[in-house]
């Protein structure tokens, strides 16, 4: 079952463009959302992340909305730069998890960003 | 300042030889680690996930094996390995903020060929 779905594993735009990476969720029990971004042969990095007590947080061009009553995250890029070519994952975790379970994240698939000069 | 080192980078290694990939962690104690793969084209898989020393949790059946046997020292092991072992290997730990996660902080990741 996967609970936390990118359906898009693609995106194209070019740059100074918006970016707008999308992200749904089917456990309702999640209240925290994160977003990594990883290069080729690296290691995933922390982007943003927001929590369920709100529903937008930003982060110079990077923002991440959040709509629990759709259980849908976004993120948007603003300018997009060819730089953020990469890939994002999307990420969830929930209160319980993190107390009993060594509080694991559940992760999408992630989305194939490419910006165009 | 919180790092985390992951070796080796790449790996070659036949079917049927052992595997064994080292993560360690520095300025943290009893962190919570994490091992998932990438397969090609795929997301990220957890593999075994670790909340102390000796105290391994396993979320995927396959011939693999983890082991914790110090504080920051996570390791990912397999006496045989598979074709279908190929991937890009993460080691992650775990950082609380609050109540909350802050999230993980992941190594640099191994590329694992099988051949």
């Amino acid at each position: 079952d996967q609970q936390v779905k990118q359906n898009s594993p693609s995106l194209s735009v070019q740059e100074g463009r918006i970016s707008i990476l999308n992200c749904d969720y089917t456990n309702s029990m999640f209240d925290y959302f994160l977003w990594y971004k990883k290069y080729p042969a690296e290691g995933p990095t922390f982007l943003i992340s927001i929590s369920s007590i709100k529903d937008k947080n930003e982060d110079g061009r990077f923002t991440v909305f959040l709509n629990k009553s759709a259980k849908h995250l976004s993120l948007h890029i603003v300018p997009s730069q060819p730089g953020d070519s990469a890939v994002y994952f999307c990420a969830a975790s929930s209160y319980s998890r993190r107390e009993t379970s060594g509080s694991r994240l559940t992760f999408g698939e992630g989305t194939q960003l490419t910006v165009n000069p | 300042s919180q790092t985390i080192h992951q070796w080796p980078a790449t790996l070659v290694q036949p079917v049927g030889s052992p595997l064994s990939l080292e993560c360690t962690v520095e300025g943290t104690s009893n962190p919570n680690l994490y091992w998932y793969r990438q397969a090609a084209g795929r997301g990220l898989q957890l593999l075994f996930y670790s909340v102390g020393i000796g105290q391994i949790s396993s979320e995927v059946p396959q011939n693999l094996s983890a082991s914790r046997p110090q504080d920051r020292q996570f390791i990912l092991s397999s006496k045989k390995l598979l074709l279908s072992d190929s991937g890009f290997y993460l080691c992650a730990w775990g950082e609380t903020y609050n109540r909350y996660y802050y999230g993980y902080t992941f190594g640099s990741g191994t590329r694992l060929t099988v051949v």
